[in-house]
């Protein structure tokens, strides 16, 4: 079946640092959706990509759906505490809306 | 709209109990999604509704588990004799039809001893 691959697993950076994660898969998808997680808590939606090639920024996250349509890759500028979280990368698996979801990478910032 | 709500947030349940956690999804979205999380997973897909018609399930969703959503607006999903591999937060989403944005809550937390 369909499966996302996110890289790095977890990064422990210093405040003020960029920080660069990507997300693969083995198949193609029309949709990249970037998520945030805090502890105990649901996913929260950062930015949606619906297009080859296309770059989408919300504030400091800029996020890319790669030209393959089977890469995205989301960074962070200048990185705050706040940032700290684990970080999703989903895909629709079908036009019902179901989501496959990455392992996550998990991102540490020290102040 | 205060976005997806989800009760109780944490629920500790002795195995073989049974256990019924309820989801409000945004008002206007017409698609609802559970969804189970183990630690250090993402979350992986259990059952989907179009309205009130259920019209996907996972395998992950065995014959102990079942969920409902009567009017299509709220849902609720039903474990019945706990186990403790039910351990997991249990989340919902919901977005519109023919919109692949969803929207989660903050999960409800299932510790089963």
């Amino acid at each position: 079946g369909q499966q996302l691959n996110q890289s790095p697993q977890s990064m422990f950076i210093q405040e003020g640092e960029d920080v660069s994660m990507n997300c693969t898969s083995s198949s193609i998808f029309n949709t990249w959706l970037w998520y945030k997680q805090d502890p105990g808590e649901g996913p929260v939606l950062l930015i949606a990509l619906y297009k080859a090639g296309e770059l989408t920024s919300n504030g400091r996250l800029t996020a890319q759906f790669g030209i393959t349509r089977k890469d995205s890759f989301l960074n962070i500028s200048a990185s705050i505490p706040s940032d700290v979280g684990i970080y999703f990368c989903a895909g629709p698996s079908s036009n019902t809306g179901k989501l496959i979801f990455g392992q996550g990478t998990t991102l540490q910032v020290k102040p | 709209d205060t976005g997806v709500s989800q009760d109780p947030r944490h629920k500790i349940t002795k195995r073989g109990q049974n256990v019924t956690f309820r989801c409000d999804p945004i008002s206007e979205h017409n698609r609802l999604y559970w969804y189970r999380q183990t630690l250090g997973q993402g979350p992986e897909f259990l059952t989907y509704f179009q309205n009130e018609a259920q019209l996907e399930k996972s395998r992950l969703l065995s014959d102990r588990f079942s969920a409902e959503r009567p009017k299509g607006s709220f849902s609720t999903l039903e474990i019945q004799r706990t186990e403790q591999g039910d351990s997991a937060m249990y989340l919902c989403a919901s977005s519109l039809m023919g919109d692949t944005e969803a929207f989660f809550g903050q999960g409800t937390r299932l510790t089963v001893v």
